[in-house]
């Protein structure tokens, strides 16, 4: 089966600009997740959805970072106005139907680059 | 809070040797822990996923045991190879949260 989907694969930007992520998790995943890793430091997660819907965002800086499942299957990871802290690679995972037993399995990321 | 550690946080042995990877975490009630590797430049493969009723689990030269009364879980590589240089890390699940995932320790098998 094809594994989760993450574009681009590396972005570099000057801070205060915006930014965007896409993901595309495995086929049939019905949960998806993004997470920030910092360098050196284990992922962190900033939202999970189930379906088009959302289960948690606590940890999403919501004054700047946003995201979306619209259809339930493709999303998207907003940042804007960047910040120099926000350089990190986006890793979005997916899981099949959210239940808590199920491993999850994640893309490459995205390497952001704040300048 | 959980919070997870790893310790070490960089090991290096020679090809052939067994060794032990070492997980942390300070609330016991746990719903499950999971092993995961990383290439750089890469995302996360879970290597064996372990529920909190289950004391161990063992995929290939890979064998993972979980101690919840004690907040420790360990990865046991055997017979390493040069293939299995890379980042390991270890993420918690408590009942009703998400994951929380320690450090990692970046592993190197010189040849």
């Amino acid at each position: 089966e094809a594994g989760v989907a993450q574009s681009p694969r590396y972005k570099i930007i000057e801070k205060r600009q915006s930014v965007a992520f896409w993901c595309n998790p495995i086929s049939g995943h019905a949960t998806l997740y993004w997470y920030q890793q910092i360098l050196g430091q284990g992922p962190k997660l900033l939202i999970q959805f189930q379906n088009n819907g959302v289960v948690d965002d606590s940890q999403l800086p919501k004054d700047r970072f946003s995201a979306e499942r619209l259809k339930g299957v493709d999303s998207t990871l907003k940042i804007q106005p960047a910040k120099l802290e926000d350089s990190a690679v986006y890793l979005c995972a997916s899981s099949f139907e959210g239940a808590r037993n199920q491993p999850q399995h994640f893309g490459d990321g995205t390497r952001l680059s704040i300048l | 809070k959980q919070e997870v550690t790893q310790i070490p946080a960089a090991l290096s042995v020679p090809e052939g040797e067994n060794l032990v990877l070492n997980c942390s975490f300070t609330d016991s009630a746990i719903y499950n822990l999971q092993w995961f590797r990383q290439d750089p430049g890469k995302g996360l493969t879970s290597l064996l996923l372990i529920q909190s009723s289950q004391r161990e689990q063992t995929s290939g030269r890979l064998n993972a045991s979980l101690d919840k009364s004690s907040g420790r879980s360990t990865l046991y590589i055997a017979a390493s190879q040069p293939g299995d240089s890379a980042t390991y890390l270890c993420a918690v699940r408590n009942y009703g949260q998400n994951f929380v995932f320690g450090p990692g320790t970046r592993l190197s098998v010189l040849p």
